[in-house]
């Protein structure tokens, strides 16, 4: 099974709000990430999580804030958003990297939108 | 055939046609090249991955080659199908990093 499951799917807030992404894989990884995708782009890496540990933070905004509670969960917290965070936010998982050969298994992801 | 527009080169080909999908990486110590599928509305999806000690890797239907020498990846796609349309991007690791660098991607249209 190479499942990474996000939730929720879609969400809307408005700038105030404080909301959560979710993500859970049962793969047995113990690597972590967050990636952020805007429309025909890449996806731009924000945070690695490496055996429950935050190991690469991309220079992101504050106004994110991940969490690692156990191996299996991967949260983002979203605090004060502006319009132009929405995207499509990606979870994955992988083997930490040993000898840069283990692969990472994306989730469907969640459309967010900030009005 | 291939254009490049605004934000993301597009490869348009017929059903039963063979699609060859071509990206140029950055970095000369990159040892792991991933192939990613992204449809419409969904996250990226594993097709293939070679590492630096082998030149070519083959799946099912698909094909990955790997030139050093020109820091070049290619994907095949085998007969390709409608179901084959989607965003396709490569990506590389450094090595002893545990990030990867994504490429820009191409989109795959296949007409029936």
């Amino acid at each position: 099974d190479t499942e990474v499951t996000q939730t929720p799917k879609h969400l809307v807030m408005g700038m105030t709000n404080k909301k959560s992404l979710k993500c859970e894989q049962h793969m047995g990884h113990r690597a972590m990430y967050w990636y952020k995708q805007k429309a025909k782009k890449p996806p731009e890496l924000m945070f690695v999580y490496s055996y429950e540990k935050l190991s690469i933070n991309e220079s992101v905004p504050s106004r994110f804030s991940p969490e690692c509670p156990n191996s299996s969960l991967l949260n983002l917290h979203l605090h004060a958003l502006q319009p132009e965070d929405s995207a499509l936010y990606l979870c994955a998982s992988s083997q930490p990297w040993v000898q840069s050969t283990d692969t990472q298994y994306f989730g469907p992801g969640t459309r967010l939108t900030v009005l | 055939g291939e254009s490049v527009g605004l934000h993301l080169p597009t490869l348009s080909v017929q059903e039963g046609d063979n699609s060859i999908i071509n990206c140029a990486y950055s970095n000369s110590a990159s040892d792991y090249f991933i192939w990613y599928k992204q449809e419409s509305g969904k996250g990226p999806q594993f097709i293939i991955d070679i590492r630096s000690n082998m030149d070519k890797r083959q799946g099912q239907r698909v094909t990955v080659l790997l030139n050093k020498t020109v820091k070049h990846l290619s994907l095949q796609i085998a007969a390709t199908q409608p179901g084959d349309s989607a965003v396709y991007f490569c990506a590389e690791n450094p090595s002893g990093y545990s990030t990867l660098t994504f490429g820009k991607g191409t989109m795959l249209l296949v007409s029936p």
